[in-house]
């Protein structure tokens, strides 16, 4: 099945050592987004690439960063994470082809602890 | 500023009883609304959209632009209906993205 894949599910960094987390699409959509959704709370978006294009959310902090080197994939890097950053950080795709809606496929997500 | 508003956090019903989730949003000209739910243990994933006007699992949601709503609806909760729901409008000025609700978590109790 077509499917949006992230991995790894689980991760555990230590308080200040870089992290990178990653997704894959098998649905050939062009743009893909990276949330964030700490406990009890909203997805928020951090950015996300239409095509190549990046496009960061004005409040995300600087300690994130993303990677698009292909339609498929897409990293998060998380040079320093402090212990604000444990979260379940979700990967969706869309298509925003003519005559397609906005319909987000959300992958499972990676909780990420920071000890 | 654009915004979406879940005002309940939490609703519980019974089994056989009517729900409803409350969206409004305050966002001008006509906007795109979705609403997302998570079942638990499961990827977020689309419910239903407003344009297409569908029902989904015997919900339904309509567009009230005089009161700038986006109720979801169900004459009769089901337990598996168990889930958090999310209200979500795409943003103007850039149609990819998406603004999620802070979230109802329903409840549906035997």
């Amino acid at each position: 099945d077509a499917m949006v894949i992230q991995n790894p599910r689980y991760q555990v960094t230590q308080f200040g050592k870089p992290v990178t987390l990653s997704c894959s699409q098998t649905l050939n959509h062009n743009v893909m987004y990276w949330y964030q959704q700490k406990s009890s709370q909203a997805p928020k978006l951090l950015f996300h690439y239409y095509d190549k294009d990046f496009n960061n959310e004005a409040d995300t902090p600087d300690n994130f960063q993303s990677r698009r080197p292909n339609t498929s994939f897409c990293f998060l890097d998380i040079r320093s994470p402090g212990l604000g950053d444990a979260a379940m950080y979700l990967c969706a795709t869309s298509s925003l082809m003519t005559g397609a809606d906005n319909e987000q496929f959300f992958g499972p997500g990676t909780r990420l602890t920071v000890l | 500023a654009q915004r979406v508003t879940q005002p309940e956090k939490l609703l519980s019903v019974f089994k056989g009883a009517p729900v409803e989730l409350k969206c409004n949003y305050s966002y001008s000209g006509s906007p795109e609304l979705f609403w997302y739910v998570q079942y638990s243990r499961q990827r977020l994933q689309l419910l239903l959209r407003h344009i297409s006007r569908e029902s989904i699992k015997g919900f339904t949601a309509d567009l009230n632009k005089g009161e700038t709503s986006f109720h979801l609806k169900k004459p009769f909760a089901q337990e598996e209906d168990s889930a958090m729901y999310y209200c979500a409008p795409v943003t103007q000025g850039g149609s990819e993205k998406l603004v999620f609700g802070k979230g109802t978590k329903l409840t549906v109790n035997p």
